[in-house]
């Protein structure tokens, strides 16, 4: 199995901040890399796929990077909707999610 | 409006078997292949099952073949997911999600969650 390790697994921040977490697989996933943003009693929402593109609909001061086993996920300018827990999640080899990085307001 | 819907959860007994629904609107349900996901109370996400948009073929992580099983009916628009046996640690929000990819394109990327149903076991 894939194994997705995130850091950190807390992170806070202000708004207009730029914040950047990170993803690791256990082994070569290409560019096989999503990530979510989730918060409470909400739907789950598809921010990036293939580790760099942009879902429709998604700001773009939401961007990603990487390929292999290291991804990054950076936030440019936090605005107050941003406040979440985000995760990443394999899509190599059957589907795997990282631990989550809950974003809070400093 | 384009949505999942899940419903069916609530609080079983160890032992007992649930099946959970997921009504789709909003999309042609029967060319994408469908998921679900569950999350348990420390947060985790964990991958439950997988079914090709035309049911012919389903998928689950070695951990929980055995008591979870996922159909559809295109028919209807529904996804369901059937666990028996449940155990403590079944504990969890169960999300529906649907696939990005068309027919047998699919790509495990996740593009629209429902808000999920709860599933609690208790002794």
């Amino acid at each position: 199995d894939i194994q997705m390790t995130q850091s950190p697994s807390s992170l806070s921040a202000s708004v207009g901040d730029r914040v950047t977490i990170t993803c690791r697989s256990s082994q070569d996933i290409r560019t096989s890399l999503n990530w979510y943003q989730h918060k409470p009693g909400i739907a789950p929402k598809l921010l990036i796929y293939a580790a760099s593109t942009l879902q429709t609909g998604v700001p773009s001061r939401f961007s990603g990077s990487g390929s292999g086993t290291d991804f990054t996920l950076t936030i440019s300018g936090l605005q107050p909707g941003d406040f979440a827990t985000y995760y990443c999640q394999q899509s190599y080899n059957a589907l795997t999610f990282g631990q989550g990085t809950r974003l809070e307001i400093k | 409006q384009v949505q999942l819907v899940e419903s069916g959860g609530g609080v079983v007994q160890t032992g007992g078997s649930l099946t959970l629904s997921c009504a789709a609107s909003g999309f042609d349900f029967n060319t994408y292949a469908m998921h679900w996901v569950r999350q348990t109370p420390g947060g985790g996400l964990e991958w439950v099952a997988t079914i090709r948009y035309d049911g012919s073929n389903s998928y689950y992580p070695d951990a929980i073949k055995g008591r979870f099983t996922i159909s559809r009916d295109n028919s209807k628009n529904t996804l369901f997911l059937e666990i028996n046996s449940l155990r403590r640690e079944d504990t969890a929000m169960y999300y529906c999600a649907k696939d990005v990819g068309l027919r047998e394109f699919w790509s495990g990327d996740l593009d629209l969650w429902g808000q999920g149903t709860l599933v609690t076991v208790s002794s």
